[in-house]
């Protein structure tokens, strides 16, 4: 079985664009989050959607959206990008039904470097 | 003030000893916990999750839970080189979301 798929693994841009980065969840799991990683520190939670439905956001500015399409799929787009803005792209998916938050499943990530 | 705090590290202990990882949350309301290995690299797997006070064991791995105290633990009993990784100790504070402590880089030396 396949397990949670992101693309681009990695890509690199300069200041001031924009990205998008894609993920496909575990086969069954309706829940999918994004999670930024700076090298050295813990995942941070950046959104959560859920039956296609944003059902929470972390503190990230407003250059940060996503969406979830009917087949679960998600998207994560930055805009505006910053140098602070490099780091590995967690995307996540869970089995359990919001609003519960169950066991996180995470791909391989997709590791943005912006210079 | 930090929602979840690890050992700083980075531990090392001896091939066949016991590897014990701690962890503190701040937020009473937590309910579920969670232990992620990550190699270097690579993204965090999920090793353990423990809902409720006591121990939990799986294999070589056990989780502690102490929610009076508001500490979870990890022992890696028997390590093994290939152990060696960053834990991440997790707890889903909120309705949607998990918020990780920063890691803590474990050596295991043969």
């Amino acid at each position: 079985d396949a397990g949670v798929t992101q693309s681009p693994t990695h890509l690199i841009k300069t200041r001031g664009q924009q990205v998008t980065l894609r993920c496909s969840p575990i086969s069954g799991h309706k829940s999918v989050s994004w999670y930024q990683q700076v090298l050295g520190q813990g995942p941070q939670f950046i959104f959560q959607y859920y039956e296609k439905e944003e059902r929470g956001r972390g503190n990230f500015p407003d250059r940060f959206s996503a969406r979830q399409f009917p087949n679960y799929s998600s998207e994560l787009n930055v805009n505006a990008l910053l140098l602070g803005d490099s780091a590995l792209y967690l995307c996540a998916s869970s089995l359990v039904s919001y609003p519960n938050t169950g066991e996180l499943f995470f791909g391989e990530g997709s590791r943005l470097t912006v210079l | 003030q930090k929602e979840v705090e690890q050992n700083s590290g980075p531990l090392s202990v001896p091939e066949g000893a016991i590897a014990s990882l701690n962890c503190t949350y701040s937020d009473r309301g937590s309910q579920s916990f969670f232990w992620y290995r990550q190699y270097s690299g690579k993204s965090p797997e999920l090793i353990m999750s423990i809902y409720s006070n006591g121990d939990k064991e799986d294999g070589r791995f056990t989780a502690q839970l102490n929610k009076a105290s508001q500490y979870v633990s990890l022992l890696i009993r028997d390590s093994q080189p290939s152990d060696s990784a960053t834990y991440l100790c997790a707890a889903a504070t909120g309705a949607n979301n998990l918020f990780f402590g920063t890691g803590t880089r474990l050596t295991v030396i043969p």
